[in-house]
């Protein structure tokens, strides 16, 4: 492993069932994000997470949770997937605060029918 | 409330000519500023910032140009390649409607590099 990994890489997903989008990361840092690309709205951050044992809310955290128990893994679960939930999921980390961008994984492609 | 604004869906430039993107934002108190690439099927991978105290940063084939009192900020590619076409975030870090030091990030521009 290298960096972010995300996984799965695309899921078709029925409406109303529950989902978890794994994130792994190798680079020890402190702080993970979920971001959903939609076309036209950019990436819009949905969680994140500062340091491992805290969470917060985003831009758009309706219908999504999330969990860090550790520093390595920030899981993103859809409770009851909506066909509005179709997009690209991002998992992104950062060392922390500061001038620091940040490490993105290659995405979660998933679509509610 | 789109804090940070991408005006241009998309660009097309000829190859070996300037490629200028660019970007606006609204809110005072972003403080770090990015641009990230991505191709398709992959994530967005960093490739220029700027800190609120400077003006230019240059790296390479890409120079970013931060304007404060107009909140506008650009990304030069000269000259521009074949790899260079992807889309291109603008992103924004400081204190935001959802909390401080998050990345807001605008809606993208794909730019396309003409042989």
């Amino acid at each position: 492993i290298a960096g972010i990994t995300q996984a799965p890489t695309s899921q078709i997903l029925a409406a109303g069932r529950r989902m978890t989008l794994r994130c792994t990361q190798d680079m020890r840092h402190n702080a993970m994000y979920w971001y959903r690309q939609d076309l036209g709205l950019g990436l819009r951050l949905i969680h994140y997470s500062n340091t491992a044992g805290t969470t917060g809310k985003g831009e758009v955290p309706d219908g999504y949770s999330v969990s860090r128990a550790n520093t390595d893994d920030f899981p993103l679960t859809l409770a009851s997937a909506v066909p509005s939930q179709t997009s690209v999921y991002f998992c992104a980390s950062s060392p922390g605060t500061g001038n620091y961008g940040y490490t993105f994984g290659s995405g979660t492609r998933l679509t509610v029918v | 409330d789109q804090q940070v604004k991408q005006n241009s869906p998309s660009l097309s430039v000829q190859e070996g000519r300037i490629s200028i993107l660019n970007c606006d934002y609204t809110n005072s108190m972003f403080d770090y500023f990015l641009w990230y690439k991505k191709y398709p099927a992959e994530g967005p991978t960093f490739l220029i910032s700027i800190s609120s105290i400077k003006d230019k940063n240059e790296d390479g084939r890409f120079t970013v140009f931060l304007n404060k009192s107009a909140k506008h900020l650009s990304l030069h590619i000269v000259p521009s390649q074949p790899g260079d076409s992807a889309v291109y975030f603008c992103a924004a870090k400081g204190i935001s409607n959802f909390g401080n030091e998050k990345l807001t990030f605008g809606t993208g521009t794909r730019l396309t590099i003409i042989p």
